[in-house]
């Protein structure tokens, strides 16, 4: 399709355990952020790619959690020694350099993977 | 000091009347954005509404329309003529675009859940 896309929908780990989670955002969209949701909760930004700028960490909790961006396009989030604090759901967002809604640079959101760490 | 303040507990409207869902703001940015998004229980991300700090009317899409009190830091969302289908999480949501860049992260409040009774 033409939406962000994101792997796996589901994903449920042991306490330790490293998990990688995917995003594909839309084509052309040179900006891509990645951000928790705890049930029930809002938004937490993690970290925010912009095509070849260096990226805004800023929210990452903990050294156990790094993302990267490959080739400007595809990005996938790891997460090292999972605990159960983990998790959550977690949401990858695109965004084109300019225009959208009366230029607004909205953010177009994937459907979200939700980790279980148990 | 949150960025973006949502304070309303559940909110409950009847079909086909109008309803406010309350969002407050905090920067010392002179440009920014505000945003607002919809969730529903499946839980995709639907944009709904863009405000522009400078833009010099109130944005309306549909039958949403965003109340903005830019002296007040407030930009509610109204929804006219509330439909079954609006019940869902509601999340404001502000880009500060001089601070962050335009495209940055977006800074979301902890959400208001809607429920619209038939």
């Amino acid at each position: 399709g033409a939406g962000v896309s994101q792997s796996p929908s589901n994903k449920v780990t042991e306490k330790g355990k490293d998990v990688e989670l995917r995003c594909d955002p839309i084509s052309g969209h040179t900006a891509l952020y990645w951000y928790r949701q705890s049930l029930g909760q809002g938004l937490e930004f993690l970290i925010y790619f912009q095509g070849n700028s260096a990226p805004d960490k800023s929210g990452l909790p903990s050294d156990r959690f790094s993302a990267e961006r490959t080739g400007g396009s595809v990005s996938t989030l790891t997460i090292q020694r999972t605990q159960q604090e983990d998790s959550a759901v977690y949401l990858c967002a695109s965004s084109a350099a300019s225009g959208g809604r009366r230029g607004s640079g909205e953010l177009f959101f994937g459907e979200g993977s939700r980790l279980t760490v148990l | 000091a949150q960025k973006i303040t949502q304070t309303q507990p559940g909110m409950f409207v009847q079909e086909k009347e109008a309803v406010t869902l309350d969002c407050t703001y905090d920067t010392s940015d002179p440009s920014y954005g505000l945003f607002w998004y919809k969730q529903p229980s499946s839980g995709e991300m639907i944009f709904l509404i863009y405000q522009g700090s400078y833009d010099q009317q109130n944005a309306t899409e549909g039958r949403y329309s965003l109340n903005f009190q830019k002296a007040r830091k407030s930009a509610n969302l109204v929804i006219s003529a509330s439909q079954l289908g609006d019940s869902a999480m509601y999340f404001c949501a502000m880009r500060e675009l001089i601070s962050t860049g335009a495209n940055s992260k977006l800074t979301f409040g902890k959400g208001i859940t809607l429920s619209v009774r038939p």
